[in-house]
């Protein structure tokens, strides 16, 4: 049962042009949201993230848009760069339970930037 | 300053062999998090470790997998009597307690079973 779901394995873009790549998710107790970047042959890096309680957050190039009613986020990156070029990581955890932060992942979309 | 770090970057064994993976995560940092990456899949949560308290083994998949850290620092994580379904990219992620949710990676350990 995958509780988070990026269903587009792979998204090619036009550099400066928008990219956007989308997230949902099913588990109705997450309630913090991240977006990872990784390049081959290293960990994921941490982007940005968003909380439950705010339905978009911005870091200069990079917007994260949550739709708690839908289950869906998305990452724009605007304008796209060849560097941008990685595949991003969806990624939910819940601060209530256990106590336990650990991160639900999706499988990753995989941004190709053409110059 | 210093990442998370890992070791060894690859490593090729034989089925049924034991395997040790390290992590050194980033000095200060009270939490500690393995998980896998499998072939086309996202990233698998393994176990957690915060400070002193018991740690979180709910994502291990089986008794073949255990891990320990050692004075609240370095970690191990070890698989015994391996199998070729437990070849993945094993990451290490560390964090400080007052901003869990954002964890640091490591580079990860590419263990092949042949």
């Amino acid at each position: 049962d995958q509780q988070v779901k990026q269903n587009s394995p792979s998204l090619s873009v036009q550099e400066g042009r928008i990219s956007i790549l989308n997230c949902d998710y099913t588990n109705s107790m997450f309630d913090y949201f991240l977006w990872y970047k990784k390049y081959p042959a290293e960990g994921p890096t941490f982007l940005i993230s968003i909380s439950s309680i705010k339905d978009k957050n911005e870091d200069g190039r990079f917007t994260v848009f949550l739709n708690k009613s839908a289950k869906h986020l998305s990452l724009h990156i605007v304008p796209s760069q060849p560097g941008d070029s990685a595949v991003y990581f969806c990624a939910a955890s819940s601060h209530s339970g256990a106590g336990s932060y650990q991160l639900t992942f999706g499988k990753g979309t995989k941004l190709s930037v053409i110059p | 300053g210093a990442g998370v770090s890992q070791s060894p970057s690859n490593k090729v064994t034989e089925k049924g062999k034991d395997v040790e993976l390290r992590c050194d995560p980033i000095s200060g940092h009270t939490a500690l998090y393995w998980y896998r990456q499998s072939l086309g899949q996202g990233l698998e949560f393994l176990i957690y470790f915060q400070g002193n308290s018991a740690p979180d083994k709910s994502g291990l998949p089986s008794d073949r997998f255990s891990a320990e850290r050692t004075g609240g620092s370095v970690s191990t994580l070890t698989i015994q009597r391996t199998q070729q379904e437990d070849s993945a990219v094993y990451l290490c992620a560390s964090s400080t307690q007052g901003s869990s949710y954002e964890q640091y990676f490591g580079p990860g350990t590419r263990l092949t079973v042949t």
